[in-house]
C-alpha cells in the first residue's frame, strides 16, 4: 500500500492565486514527520516545510504553509500568492520512527504549473 | 558555501561493469542518504547513514553498497550495475535525521546502463 499519495499528477493555477497540493499518508506510528519539496525544472531538490505529528499548529515557512489534518492523515501543502517560479514539481514525504529506522518515503509528485 | 557535491554528474555505462558514485558535504552532518528518482515513482530512498560506520538499508537496497568511513563522504557502489539501475540519483545530508533542519541535496547523477 502506498504510504505517501499524492493524487493531482498536475496543476494549472493562475499567478496570484492561492494554491492547494494533496498528500494523504499511512503509518500507524505514533511519532512521524511530514516533509515537502520543491524539485524545479533544474532538476534540485529544495527543501520547503516540515511538520511533525506532535506539533498542534501548522508549519508555515513564508508562503509555504502546511494543513496538517491529523484524524484524515492529510498533510497538504499551501501556497498563498502563487508566482511563476513556483512552477515546479512538488514531493510529499513522510519519516516514520523517532528511533531505529530513519527512512524517508516520497509520493510520486503533483507537477504545478503557473500561467502568467 | 555549504553544499553536497556528487560525482559524477552524468555516466553512460555498460552491464555489469562497476561503478561508484561519489557523495561529500562540508556541513558536518550526521545523516546522509542515496535515492533513486524515476518517473512516476518520485523518490525513493537507498541507503541512509545516521553516522560513521552506521549504514542501514532504505527501501530499493538491492543491488547497491555503500560505505561511510568518514563523516563528510558517503559512496554508493554498483558492483554489476544493470539496466534497471539506470535513473537520477540524488545524495542527501542534515545534521540529525530528516526532521526541522533543512536537509540539502546534491544536484543528481544521471546515470544510464546499456
Amino acid at each position: 500500500a502506498q504510504k505517501i499519495t499524492q493524487t493531482q499528477p498536475g496543476m494549472f493555477v493562475q499567478e496570484k492565486e492561492a494554491v492547494t497540493l494533496d498528500c494523504t499518508y499511512d503509518t500507524s506510528d505514533q511519532s512521524y514527520g511530514l516533509f515537502w519539496y520543491k524539485q524545479p525544472s533544474s532538476g534540485e531538490m529544495i527543501f520547503l516545510i516540515y511538520q511533525g505529528s506532535y506539533d498542534e499548529q501548522n508549519a508555515t515557512e513564508g508562503r509555504y504553509s502546511l494543513n496538517f489534518q491529523k484524524a484524515r492523515k492529510s498533510a497538504n501543502l499551501v501556497i498563498s500568492a502563487s508566482q511563476l517560479g513556483d512552477s515546479a514539481m512538488y514531493f510529499c514525504a513522510m519519516r516514520e520512527g523517532l528511533k531505529g529506522a530513519q527512512k524517508l518515503v516520497f509520493g510520486q509528485g503533483t507537477r504545478l504549473t503557473i500561467n502568467p | 558555501e555549504a553544499q553536497v557535491t556528487q560525482n559524477p554528474r552524468y555516466l553512460i555505462t555498460v552491464t555489469g561493469k562497476k561503478l561508484t558514485v561519489t557523495c561529500s558535504q562540508n556541513m558536518n552532518h550526521e545523516y546522509m542518504s542515496w535515492y533513486r528518482q524515476d518517473p512516476g515513482l518520485g523518490l525513493r530512498q537507498i541507503y541512509y547513514s545516521m553516522n560513521v560506520e552506521v549504514t542501514d538499508k532504505g527501501d530499493v537496497p538491492e543491488g547497491y553498497k555503500v560505505s561511510r568511513k568518514e563523516k563528510r563522504n558517503f559512496p554508493l557502489i554498483l558492483e554489476s550495475p544493470s539496466p534497471n539501475q539506470t535513473s537520477l540519483y540524488f545524495c542527501a545530508s542534515s545534521p540529525t535525521p530528516p526532521g526541522a533542519d533543512t536537509q540539502y541535496f546534491g544536484p543528481g547523477t544521471r546515470l544510464t546502463v546499456l
